[in-house]
């Protein structure tokens, strides 16, 4: 699977947007891009995934650069139960396998 | 359906000591992973079963560490004679073949060796 890079932290307001950037310039034609996120002392929950095209869903939205090199995962209005560490992951369309987690971005909300 | 289902939460043991850990996974759910985690890192891939199936192994899955899945139901990791190396969180998560669906973990057992 194919690395992604994350910045190590970001910081947002309660109740505004937050963009969480993913750069994966090595991404392949089969790669699906996934978001999961971690709560303090919780196992990780998936987010959002997509493909090609920008995915909505009830959590957050997903943007795709148009040459798939890069994603922003957005959330819309950031509440204090939204700080966790995201993680970006690729995994192959074929893949039946784990998935590889990096450090991700520790996202901070403040009231 | 509750989900995915660790015990225990949370163990203590010395050194040297045998340990066991059960995953119950979402009944549909015919894949099952395990994971570690330790402080500031993400989690790591220790092994995968499907159905009773184990398919793959890590390499940080010492002859120490098992692994089981009978009927393709429940599973259990058992670390034996514990180091303090693998005081960690240990994660379970299941899911479904084929597609790109979800994988849903549980909330891990966390193991300090002391």
């Amino acid at each position: 699977d194919a690395k992604t890079t994350q910045p190590n932290s970001m910081e947002s307001n309660e109740e505004e947007p937050v963009h969480l950037p993913c750069n994966h310039s090595t991404i392949s034609g089969t790669d699906y891009i996934h978001w999961y996120r971690q709560l303090p002392s919780q196992g990780p929950e998936y987010v959002i995934h997509g493909l090609t095209s920008n995915v909505n869903n009830r959590m957050a939205s997903l943007a795709i650069a148009e040459d798939r090199k890069s994603s922003t995962l957005i959330l819309h209005r950031a509440t204090l139960r939204d700080a966790a560490v995201y993680y970006c992951i690729l995994r192959d369309r074929g893949s039946q396998g784990n998935l590889i987690f990096g450090k991700g971005t520790k996202l901070s909300v403040k009231p | 359906d509750t989900g995915v289902s660790q015990d225990p939460r949370h163990k203590i043991t010395k050194r040297g000591q045998n340990v066991t850990f059960r995953c119950d996974p979402i009944s549909e759910h015919n894949r099952l992973y395990w994971y570690r985690q330790t402080l500031g890192q993400g989690p790591e891939f220790l092994t995968y079963f499907q159905n009773e199936a184990q398919l793959e192994k890590s390499r940080l899955l010492s002859d120490r560490f098992s692994a089981e899945r009978p009927k393709g139901s429940f599973s259990t990791l058992e670390i034996q004679r514990t180091e303090q190396g693998d005081s960690a969180m240990y994660l379970c998560a299941s899911s479904t073949s084929g597609g790109q669906g979800a994988d849903t973990f549980g909330s891990g057992t966390r193991l300090t060796v002391v």
